[in-house]
């Protein structure tokens, strides 16, 4: 099993830019998770899914869309890049029963110019 | 506002003594605690985590301490290994409505020295 895999690994885009980040899963879990990691900031919550087809906000959405079409895809769009949202992001997933262990991919970063 | 706080950005430990990670919570409606362990270019890795119905939980060398009344929590790392240098984050759940999400903190980074 691959667990959960990101790409791409970095990317540079300039302001005003576009780009998709791809989250996938093997491992037939239920939620899945966006979160940006910044400087002395932690992990912070940007989006989440409860299953296929559904989505919520979480603390940091402003600038960011997703969508959850497949039940092991989560994607994560920025549709006009901003240097605000400079930062590492990392994908999670867990199974939708009682354990809240979340089970992380390996991130990806990103620099807005 | 920060709900999830680790006040010590770094933290520096002989091989062989023991590490003391501290979290502190502002949230009372936290009722799960859990500590992640977070190597350079990977993805956090669960660790061990705690129920607030317990004060105490142990797993080999890990320990998570619970201490409610003071919303604070500790990892105790004994004995530390060169291995063990890592980002630690606590991370505490709550939840949305239906959903469940966990709130981290910034992360401690500890260096076992060899």
């Amino acid at each position: 099993n691959a667990g959960v895999t990101q790409t791409p690994k970095f990317r540079v885009l300039k302001t005003g830019q576009s780009m998709t980040l791809l989250c996938a899963q093997d491992m037939n879990h239920e939620y899945m998770y966006w979160y940006r990691q910044d400087p002395g900031m932690g992990l912070r919550l940007i989006h989440y899914s409860v299953g296929e087809g559904t989505t919520a906000k979480g603390e940091v959405p402003d600038g960011y869309n997703v969508s959850r079409l497949k039940k092991q895809n989560f994607l994560l769009g920025l549709e006009s890049a901003a240097p605000s949202q400079t930062s590492v992001y990392f994908c999670a997933s867990r199974t939708s029963g009682t354990g809240e262990t979340q089970y992380f991919g390996p991130g990806t970063r990103l620099l807005v110019l | 506002d920060q709900q999830v706080k680790q006040n010590s950005p770094s933290l520096s430990v002989q091989e062989g003594r023991i590490s003391i990670l501290n979290c502190d919570y502002t949230n009372s409606m936290f009722d799960y605690f859990l500590w992640y362990k977070k190597y350079p270019a990977e993805g956090p890795t669960f660790l061990i985590s705690i129920s607030s119905i317990k004060d105490k939980n142990e797993d080999g060398r890990f320990t998570v301490f619970l201490n409610k009344s003071a919303k604070h929590l500790s990892l105790h790392i004994v004995p530390s290994q060169p291995g063990d240098s890592a980002v630690y984050f606590c991370a505490a759940r709550s939840f949305s409505g239906s959903a469940r999400q966990l709130t981290f903190g910034s992360g401690t980074q500890l260096t076992v020295l060899p």
